[in-house]
């Protein structure tokens, strides 16, 4: 079945760096466009970006644009996000999400990042 | 960016009784493929979301048949036939037709 593992939150100070991974299983990794979704807490859902397969393509929300850097590895079936310039507001859960074709079909548990001095 | 309008924000319902949520697109979600990649995310409590609806009105596998979407354009509605008490959570709608998807701002069915 397929699964969704994210890692790599935690607790960071403003203007500093992190990444999160998500390691991918149960389906053909390299055939699929991938996204990262965020929830600040206690809100809504945030769609923050997505990379086709082959990372030929990738879209990101304004809110990340020029920060934030979606990326993967097809053959260690990861997806990747390089936060840089963290703010405040970018404290959320963030989850990894397989496409489905102009939907989110698979999801995974989420990893928090907060943002704080 | 396309703007997602979900109402109610909040919806109390009593179990075994309907339940009805609106999602308004400020453009239509129509592809140029024909489809409209309207969707419905279920989140319970504590987890992560869930699809229930894709395609407008598409029922994912293990989705009880009392959910139903249905509508077209930028007007769309996700209704529940009878509550159930393990259908209390926040509902979604997200667009997959224009860049930056984007969601509603969530429903809280309580």
């Amino acid at each position: 079945q397929v699964q969704l593992v994210e890692s790599g939150g935690g607790v960071v100070p403003p203007g500093r760096s992190l990444r999160l991974s998500c390691a991918a299983s149960g389906f053909t990794f390299s055939n699929s466009p991938m996204h990262w979704v965020r929830q600040a807490p206690g809100k809504g859902l945030e769609w923050v970006a997505v990379t086709s397969h082959d990372e030929s393509n990738k879209h990101y929300a304004d809110s990340v644009k020029g920060r934030f850097t979606i990326s993967r590895d097809n053959v260690k079936n990861t997806l990747y996000l390089q936060m840089n310039s963290l703010r405040a507001e970018d404290t959320a859960v963030y989850y990894c999400a397989r496409d489905g074709f102009g939907t989110i079909d698979y999801w995974g548990q989420g990893t928090l990042v907060t943002v704080s001095s | 960016d396309v703007v997602m309008t979900q109402s109610p924000l909040s919806l109390p319902v009593t179990l075994g009784q309907p339940a009805s949520i609106s999602c308004r697109s400020s453009q239509s979600l129509v592809y140029s493929d024909g489809n409209t990649y309207l969707n419905w995310f279920q989140q319970r409590p504590g987890q992560s979301p869930r699809r229930l609806i894709y395609k407008v009105s598409t029922r994912d596998s293990g989705v009880p048949d009392r959910f139903s979407g249905s509508g077209s354009g930028t007007d769309f509605t996700l209704k529940i036939s009878r509550v159930e008490a393990e259908d209390v959570g926040v509902y979604y709608c997200m667009q997959g037709t224009h860049w930056p998807w984007t969601f509603g701002q969530g429903t809280k069915v309580e």
